[in-house]
């Protein structure tokens, strides 16, 4: 399977703890996003890498949440001491450079978290 | 600010009719517009992607338009099927890195 790839699938914490999300791309594939996705609404940017830079943080991605990509390949998002407003669905997408930067997103199957 | 809307309020319709979705969106002039499928538990699924010169897009069931003096995109499926049955999320390019999602609507293909 050549797709993009995120683990866990599902993650159940309690309050306060520290959970680290995996992502890997399509390995040709430059750029990376994550997304949070909570029930009836759309993903929400939150964060975008080219290679290894991280390039764009949404403000909803508060100093408890981290996100590396430490050699242009696999991600991972860190969200330390986990709130019940954490719980969510974590989407990692990536796409292509390509000019212009009209490039579909491929998506993973999302890490789905549940605070308690 | 900017803002996309969808119809929060599913969409129930009869096997075999036409099944068309709107997406609004304001305050922007979009270069392009894509749309993605998204079932339960999934991520999304890229479908279509139109530019600003094209008004109208298909694939084989689907078809897309784009008018940009209403700042709207309709989505269409013909000949729908019960495996249509999915929420759909319109991305209009919205100036920055990263797209920027609708809420979906969902559609309800009833056999």
């Amino acid at each position: 399977d050549t797709g993009v790839s995120q683990d866990p699938r599902h993650k159940i914490t309690k309050r306060g703890q520290n959970v680290t999300f995996r992502c890997d791309p399509i390995s040709e594939h430059n750029r990376l996003y994550w997304y949070r996705q909570t029930l009836g609404q759309g993903p929400e940017f939150l964060t975008y890498f080219q290679n290894e830079a991280q390039l764009e943080k949404s403000r909803l991605l508060s100093d408890r949440f981290s996100a590396e990509r430490p050699k242009g390949s696999f991600s991972t998002l860190e969200i330390q001491r986990t709130e019940q407003g954490d719980s969510a669905m974590y989407l990692c997408a990536s796409s292509p450079v390509r000019v212009p930067n009209t490039g579909e997103l491929f998506f993973g199957e999302g890490s789905r978290l549940t605070v308690l | 600010s900017q803002k996309i809307e969808q119809n929060s309020e599913a969409l129930n319709i009869q096997e075999g009719k036409t099944a068309t979705l709107t997406c609004n969106y304001t305050n922007y002039s979009p270069a392009y517009l894509q749309w993605y499928r998204q079932d339960p538990g999934r991520g999304p699924v890229f479908l279509l992607l139109i530019r600003e010169n094209e008004k109208e897009k298909r694939k084989e069931r689907l078809k897309v338009t784009f008018d940009t003096t209403l700042k709207q995109s309709l989505f269409h499926i013909t000949a729908s099927q019960p495996a249509d049955s999915a929420t759909y999320l319109c991305a209009p390019d919205m100036g920055r890195r990263a797209l920027t999602f609708g809420s979906g609507t969902r559609l309800q293909v009833q056999p």
